[in-house]
């Protein structure tokens, strides 16, 4: 079936560090693919997607873009800050079922 | 417009007690999910609602999990007799999908009830 492996963590940081959470994907089909933020205390927030090969979501300063020769959806963040600190989640969305398969999260801390 | 809503943020019961989750997704949205996320993992699917009708419970574990969705809107989870290993954060989701839906969709989450079984 689709599943997702992403970096494991904590990954700590400095502020204005460079932020790096590696996800590759396995699927058939063409998925749809994700990266949720969940803060500390709430819910999962959509954080960017991107529907097809070669596209390139954004939101926040985060980017990633859809390879599908490497299947990856890695995620980047140029210069984090200490309210980035999160719980970061990768998941792609099934072309056949349109179903959330979802990574195990990456937990970053970034430090002042 | 308001998001994803859910009832209680915690709940902390005995082993064999039961429980009982609500929730109300985004006005409008057709497809309500809920999905069990246990510490140190993604959330994992437990049951999805198109409207008021099943679309999907093949991991909800059925000798103890029920769920249903009145009139389409709201939902309630119920876990009766709860384990030690239900222990974990229940995450409510909805989406807009309609006919013309399709793996792009977002799916909206409400911020979680946490489940502690003693």
């Amino acid at each position: 079936g689709d599943s997702v492996t992403q970096m494991e963590g904590p990954v700590t940081l400095s502020e204005e560090a460079f932020l790096t959470i590696n996800c590759t994907y396995t699927a058939t089909g063409y998925p749809s693919l994700f990266w949720y933020v969940q803060y500390p205390g709430e819910g999962l927030q959509l954080l960017l997607k991107a529907t097809k090969a070669d596209d390139k979501g954004s939101n926040k300063g985060f980017e990633a873009t859809y390879r599908k020769e490497t299947t990856s959806f890695h995620l980047e963040k140029g210069s984090v800050q200490v309210s980035d600190s999160a719980v970061y989640f990768c998941a792609l969305s099934s072309s056949n079922d349109y179903k959330l398969s979802f990574g195990a999260g990456t937990t970053v801390t970034v430090r002042a | 417009e308001a998001g994803v809503a859910q009832s209680p943020r915690y709940k902390i019961i005995e082993k064999r007690q039961s429980v009982a989750f609500w929730c109300n997704p985004i006005s409008g949205h057709a497809t309500l999910y809920w999905y069990q996320q246990i510490l140190g993992q993604g959330p994992k699917l437990l049951i999805q609602f198109q409207n008021n009708g099943v679309v999907d419970d093949s991991q909800l574990p059925k000798d103890r999990f029920s769920a249903e969705r009145l009139k389409g809107v709201d939902s309630t989870l119920k876990i009766q007799p709860a384990k030690l290993e239900d222990s974990a954060v229940y995450l409510c989701a909805s989406s807009e999908r309609g006919p013309g839906g399709g793996p792009e969709e977002t799916q909206y989450f409400g911020p979680g009830t946490r489940l502690l079984v003693l």
